[in-house]
């Protein structure tokens, strides 16, 4: 049962351009997400996170939107730059207990110069 | 500033043979998790460990796998008798607290197994 899910498993923008990135959960205990960012060979880089008492943050050139009525949320980046392609990942956590992170399967961003 | 260290980054193993995967959590952090990652998935969770003690193991198959973090030294998954199927990507990362909100997880660049 996958609680959180990246449905489009790549994406394609040019350089300037807006990407943005979907994530869907199913469980409603999650109160708060994250995005992280991968590039090959090596570990997930914390990218930017949002709590499920706000609907926006904005960190830079990188924005997250929740929406916690479609258990949905978003990455916007913009605009995309080359060095932005990588494979990105949604995670989730409660909250309380030990706060280990729900990962999505991941998403690959390519931006085109 | 070292961040979160692995070793090896890559380790080969015969079917049947033990795996040893250490991880060294950035300094001052106390609170480790273990993360494999199949081809083509994302990272799933296994173990959480606090100095001396196992948290959560709710992501760790019942048998051949275990961890510990001890008081010195660094937290060690060990696999015992590897399957084709442990072949995977196991990452660690670390964190101060356990407060996901004040402290996003801070990963290393994994240890890459491949049983043979």
């Amino acid at each position: 049962d996958q609680q959180v899910k990246q449905n489009s498993p790549s994406l394609s923008v040019q350089e300037g351009r807006i990407s943005i990135l979907n994530c869907d959960y199913t469980n409603s205990m999650f109160d708060y997400f994250l995005w992280y960012k991968k590039y090959p060979a090596e570990g997930p880089t914390f990218l930017i996170s949002i709590s499920s008492i706000k609907d926006k943050n904005e960190d830079g050139r990188f924005t997250v939107f929740l929406n916690k009525s479609a258990k949905h949320l978003s990455l916007h980046i913009v605009p995309s730059q080359p060095g932005d392609s990588a494979v990105y990942f949604c995670a989730a956590a409660s909250q309380g207990g030990s706060e280990k992170l729900v990962f999505g399967k991941g998403m690959k961003l390519t931006v085109n110069p | 500033n070292a961040g979160v260290m692995q070793n090896p980054r890559h380790l080969v193993r015969r079917r049947g043979q033990e795996a040893r995967l250490r991880c060294s959590p950035m300094k001052g952090h106390s609170h480790v998790y273990w993360y494999r990652q199949l081809p083509e998935e994302g990272l799933k969770f296994m173990v959480y460990l606090q100095k001396e003690n196992i948290i959560d193991e709710s992501g760790m198959p019942k048998e051949r796998f275990s961890a510990e973090f001890p008081k010195e030294g660094p937290s060690i998954l060990r696999i015992q008798q590897v399957v084709r199927g442990d072949s995977a990507a196991y990452f660690c990362a670390s964190s101060p607290t356990a407060d996901r909100a004040n402290s996003p997880l801070h990963f290393g660049n994994g240890t890459r197994l491949t049983v043979t």
